[in-house]
């Protein structure tokens, strides 16, 4: 069965960063795109990020790019987004998820999410 | 960048059938996948490539797509598919993952 768990949400200042983290098992997680995607309170899905299973593409919405960093740990089964000068707007609840073979691909697992509230 | 416009909301009485729509420029020559968000859990992917069933979802739920716009078709409508469901597309022009704005399905 495959599980996805994120940890690493919280509160943090405009202006501060935070670290996410998602534990994958249950699948062969080398073979795997995999993405972040996320939710702001009330409203719809919004992707963030993706990277190949080797890490040698990588992609991001505009909004984001220059201020977050998706990577990976095929060794330990990880997958992470490093988020810096984080602003109001970047308040969602973020889920880590596989991305069948990227381009044309289906998110097709996702984990339950962790919250992000940037705030003062 | 590619949008997915979506109607903000449909509503069925049970047993009816229920369409969701999502218009996009020229969305049949894309692949579109769907997904269901139940309340508070974590969005389930319910129609793929168009009109592709993962396993565990019911034949009630379809897929179609022609010209600007892409259907998702849910037959003989549960109280329990009460949800909000999003249209999804990979958008080769930008290189950006895109996804409708999302439907929620109110079942009388």
């Amino acid at each position: 069965e495959v599980q996805l768990v994120e940890s690493g949400g919280g509160l943090v200042q405009p202006g501060g960063s935070l670290r996410l983290s998602c534990a994958a098992s249950g699948f062969n997680f080398n073979n795997f795109w995999m993405s972040w995607v996320r939710q702001a309170p009330g409203k719809g899905l919004e992707w963030v990020a993706n990277i190949k299973r080797d890490g040698s593409e990588i992609y991001y919405v505009d909004s984001v790019k220059g201020r977050f960093t998706i990577s990976r740990d095929n060794a330990k089964h990880s997958l992470f987004l490093q988020m810096n000068s984080l602003r109001a707007e970047d308040t969602a609840v973020y889920y880590c998820t596989t991305l069948e073979k990227g381009p044309f691909g289906k998110f097709d697992d996702w984990g339950q999410g962790t919250l992000v509230t940037v705030s003062s | 960048s590619y949008v997915l416009i979506q109607p903000p909301s449909v509503s069925v009485a049970p047993g009816e059938t229920a369409r969701f729509t999502c218009g996009g420029n020229n969305v049949a020559f894309q692949s579109v996948h769907w997904y269901q968000q139940k309340p508070g859990q974590a969005p389930v992917l319910v129609i793929c490539y168009d009109n592709d069933r993962p396993s565990g979802i019911p034949e009630r739920f379809s897929g179609s797509s022609s010209g600007n716009t892409a259907t998702l078709t849910i037959s003989r409508v549960e109280a329990g598919d009460e949800a909000d469901y999003y249209c999804q597309v990979w958008d080769g022009g930008s290189d950006h993952w895109v996804f409708g704005g999302g439907t929620k399905l109110t079942v009388l």
